[in-house]
């Protein structure tokens, strides 16, 4: 089975600064697509990125930004700029061929004012 | 606006009672999903639907079953048979099937079940 990993189960970040989330996975295909969501403590599911194998550049979007290292294979998520209301829990989720989206253990932000 | 709604919020029931939640989109995806999210646990998938009147299992599908007779319409039924059966349930939906490509998933707000 595929396996996302998210070793940080908690981390704390000052207001304005940048925080790194990691995640690795496991893969024998050379194509795959690699996401992050944010989970809000009322539940939903948010939708923040996404970085194809093949892609050549890293994907940004906005205040997010993703560390993608192919050889690694690690797909780490960059929040610059922190505030208050990125205190959430942050997945990491893997797809491959025909296969539904894959979600690693998550890591919970807490921003510090 | 387009979106998944999930009904209801909170369920409450007693343990070996069969229990349908509710899920709804109507931003014509193709496929739609169910997983289910344990305290400190990621999601794990219970089943999914590339297609009307189709469907499949996921990693978690015992103890559970589900219907596609509507595109827009993707109920999830929790049998007595299933053991733990609290836990927090999440619908999603795509606008394409898992095998064309990798469009996200967007998801509904979710319903919290509790058996007792």
């Amino acid at each position: 089975a595929q396996k996302i990993t998210q070793t940080q189960p908690g981390m704390f970040v000052q207001e304005k600064e940048a925080v790194t989330l990691d995640c690795t996975y496991d893969t024998s295909d050379p194509s795959y697509g690699l996401f992050w969501y944010k989970q809000p403590s009322s539940g939903e599911m948010i939708f923040l990125i996404y970085q194809g194998s093949y892609d050549q550049q890293n994907a940004t979007e906005g205040r997010y930004s993703l560390n993608f290292q192919k050889a690694r294979k690690s797909a780490n998520l960059v929040i610059s700029a922190s505030q208050l209301g990125d205190s959430a829990m942050y997945f990491c989720a893997k797809k491959t061929g025909n296969t539904p989206l894959v979600f690693g253990k998550g890591t919970r932000l807490s921003v510090i004012a | 606006d387009g979106g998944i709604t999930q009904s209801p919020k909170y369920l409450f029931r007693k343990e070996g009672q069969n229990v349908t939640l509710s899920c709804e989109q109507n931003l014509n995806h193709d496929a739609m999903y169910w997983y289910r999210q344990d305290p400190g646990q990621g999601l794990r998938l219970i089943y999914y639907s590339q297609i009307v009147n189709d469907f499949q299992k996921g990693d978690i599908a015992e103890g559970y079953s589900v219907s596609r007779e509507k595109k827009e319409s993707f109920p999830l039924t929790v049998t007595s048979a299933q053991k733990n059966p609290t836990a927090f349930y999440l619908c999603a939906s795509s606008i394409f099937p898992p095998g064309q490509g990798n469009s996200p998933l967007h998801f509904g707000n979710g319903t919290r079940l509790t058996v007792t």
